[in-house]
């Protein structure tokens, strides 16, 4: 099993361009989300889905699109980007949303 | 804004000393989790408590949660330098355990061989 696979693990954007991190995992976990990490901050939490079809917002969830139509892939789109946007960006998934978070290796973002 | 918060924010020792860390909350939960970061790394789960129960172990780790106060602890004992890490509380009030968990700030933990 590869686990939670985050593409790309690096990436450079201008101010205003749009682009989609990629998220799957294999585990057949239920339960997908997605965090960023600021210095200081700690992690907060973008957007989260309880199974396929379903979405909901997070804590930090203005700038960024979420969609899961399959139980496997869950993208967050950043819809233009903004220099506030600079930070890593952590997937994460768990079975049923009952049980403790698995996480991908995580993207580093910088808008220029 | 988070809802945990840890204390204290960085911390170092010698190898084989404990250290404990702290994490406070604010409002009322499921359950809180532990997960440890080593530098530019994913995070990795350590324990779940459940807001029924007081106390828990997990091999050199050992959690508290006190409800009452909206407070936890994390100790691990006989440190070594490999638990050099970042280490985050995280609580869950959602419906499930997961959804809508908040991670705190973190403490920054070295240990000195």
């Amino acid at each position: 099993n590869a686990g939670v696979t985050q593409t790309p693990k690096f990436q450079v954007l201008k101010t205003g361009q749009s682009m989609t991190l990629q998220c799957a995992q294999d585990m057949n976990h239920e339960y997908m989300s997605w965090y960023r990490q600021d210095p200081g901050m700690g992690l907060r939490l973008i957007h989260y889905s309880v199974g396929a079809g379903i979405t909901d917002q997070g804590e930090v969830p203005n700038g960024y699109n979420v969609s899961r139509s399959t139980t496997e892939d869950f993208p967050l789109r950043l819809l233009s980007a903004a220099p506030s946007q600079t930070s890593v960006y952590f997937c994460a998934s768990s079975l049923d949303g009952n049980e403790k978070l698995f996480f991908g290796s995580g993207t580093q973002l910088s808008v220029l | 804004s988070q809802q945990g918060e840890e204390d204290p924010q960085a911390l170092s020792i010698q190898e084989g000393e404990n250290a404990t860390m702290n994490c406070s909350y604010k409002t009322s939960i499921n359950n809180l989790q532990w997960y440890r970061q080593n530098s530019g790394r994913g995070l990795v789960h350590l324990i779940l408590i459940r807001s029924n129960e007081r106390e828990k172990h997990s091999g050199r780790l050992r959690v508290t949660l006190d409800t009452s106060k909206k407070s936890s602890s994390l100790l691990i004992t006989a440190s070594r330098a490999a638990d050099t890490a970042s280490y985050f509380c995280a609580t869950g009030s959602g419906a499930y355990n997961t959804d809508k968990l908040i991670f705190g700030t973190g403490t920054r933990l070295q240990v000195f061989p």
